[in-house]
């Protein structure tokens, strides 16, 4: 099995743009989630899914920030417009059949916004 | 609401030796589960170890295993014959019915 795959693993952007960061899941692992890692708030959930259905966006920050699971095996978050202060690794992790499982993350995605 | 508390924010242990990574969590749930995840320099968040809290008996994973205070609401983890792969982040986590909530993690140096 090929693990929970991110893309892209880096990206830089300026200021003012609009940000995509792409997940796919383990097959047959029916819950997402994405997380944001930073220094100062450690690691945060942002939101998850169950079967492509939002269950809880409580943790995404501001409406800048969205997510969509178009299908089981896909997942994007979108930052716009992006900001310096979104600088941080977002992860993306899945889990089958419950959240009181093992996730199993991704490799992360580092963003810097300049 | 779930809390977890990780107040040891840097450990370091001697290669060989027995070290302990501590961990307090707060939550309404009765029923949830609690893990220590590893995360290495190369960023790869891992799990090492994960309990049941219905369960008394503490979890064990070879080298690793926990001390489960239920009353208490403590969950450390005891790392034994430490070696150097095992440097890197480590990450109290609680999960409820609906989501997990992770420490702030402790960075764990091994000392050759």
């Amino acid at each position: 099995d090929a693990g929970v795959i991110q893309s892209p693993r880096h990206e830089v952007t300026e200021m003012g743009q609009e940000v995509t960061l792409r997940c796919k899941p383990i097959s047959g692992h029916d819950y997402l989630f994405w997380y944001r890692q930073t220094m100062m708030r450690g690691l945060e959930l942002l939101i998850y899914f169950n079967n492509n259905v939002p269950i809880d966006d409580s943790g995404m920050p501001e409406d800048r920030f969205s997510a969509k699971m178009p299908n089981a095996s896909f997942s994007t978050l979108k930052i716009q417009p992006s900001e310096p202060r979104d600088s941080a690794v977002y992860f993306c992790a899945s889990s089958f059949r419950s959240s009181y499982n093992e996730q199993f993350f991704g490799p992360g995605t580092r963003l810097t916004v300049l | 609401a779930q809390t977890v508390t990780q107040s040891q924010p840097e450990m370091s242990v001697q290669e060989a030796e027995t070290v302990t990574l501590s961990c307090t969590y707060d939550t309404s749930e009765s029923d949830y589960y609690l893990f220590w995840y590893k995360q290495p320099p190369s960023r790869q968040m891992i799990l090492v170890i994960r309990q049941e809290a219905y369960k008394q008996q503490n979890a064990t994973e070879n080298r690793f295993s926990v001390n489960f205070q239920k009353a208490a609401k403590s969950f450390s983890l005891k790392i034994s014959d430490s070696q150097l792969g095992d440097a890197a982040m480590y990450f109290c986590a609680c999960s409820g019915t609906y989501k997990y909530i992770f420490g702030t993690g402790t960075r764990l140096k091994v000392l050759a």
